[in-house]
């Protein structure tokens, strides 16, 4: 069956521009989770939706960073007056439920390059 | 969440079974095993969980001593695409903040031609 998409793949962007990054989850699952990850880094949490609401947004970085989710299905990630420190590939998850313990389904992530 | 203690690397031939071990001993009785994997510029991947009785699926099975202070991951057939860095982590279940993933350095495997 399909498995969680992301889109873009890429995506270099100029320092101060704002960019939108898009998550398809795994049809069903109420769940929806966006991390990011730097080069030999971990994994960081940024915000975790169930159905469309957000209970926990603990993990964005600043007020530059906001996300959405619609339908109960797609979810948009956007990055306001990037940074350089914004690099990163960022990865969305899709799960049955918000707790465990169902298992995480990743997407491919998307790789930003801000210059 | 428990601490889990993992090798650096691993190295398998093609075609034989690896195991990669895990280390949890102050894993708590309400705490699920589980494992993802990373290979390289993809993102991690779900691959088994347990409890407490040994597991198996289509990509691996989990063997969880009767202790539960350690487990090893098995894929019986390792093929050169399983080279990728492996995470054991243990998390409680349900209750609080336990959807939030959280990788520690885990083993990268490397399968040999």
């Amino acid at each position: 069956g399909a498995g969680v998409s992301q889109s873009p793949s890429n995506k270099v962007t100029e320092k101060g521009k704002d960019v939108e990054l898009r998550c398809d989850p795994i049809s069903g699952h109420t769940a929806l989770y966006w991390y990011r990850q730097s080069l030999g880094q971990g994994l960081e949490f940024l915000i975790y939706f169930q159905g469309n609401s957000a209970p926990d947004k603990s993990g964005l970085p600043s007020d530059r960073f906001s996300a959405e989710r619609t339908g109960g299905s797609v979810s948009t990630l956007t990055i306001q007056r990037t940074q350089q420190e914004d690099s990163a590939v960022y990865l969305c998850a899709s799960s049955l439920a918000g707790r465990l313990p169902y298992e995480q389904y990743f997407g491919p992530g998307t790789r930003l390059t801000v210059t | 969440d428990a601490k889990t203690t993992q090798p650096t690397s691993m190295d398998c031939a093609e075609g034989r079974a690896a195991n990669l071990p895990c280390n949890h001993s102050t894993i708590s009785g309400n705490e699920y095993v589980y494992w993802y994997r990373q290979i390289h510029s993809q993102g991690p991947q779900y691959i088994i969980h347990g409890l407490k009785n040994n597991e198996t699926n289509e990509m691996a099975s989990l063997i969880i001593t009767e202790d539960r202070k350690s487990s090893t991951l098995i894929l019986p057939h390792a093929t050169l695409r399983d080279t990728a860095v492996y995470y054991c982590i243990v998390r409680v279940e349900g209750g609080g903040s336990n959807y939030k993933l959280t990788f520690g350095k885990g083993t990268l495997l490397t399968v040999n031609p």
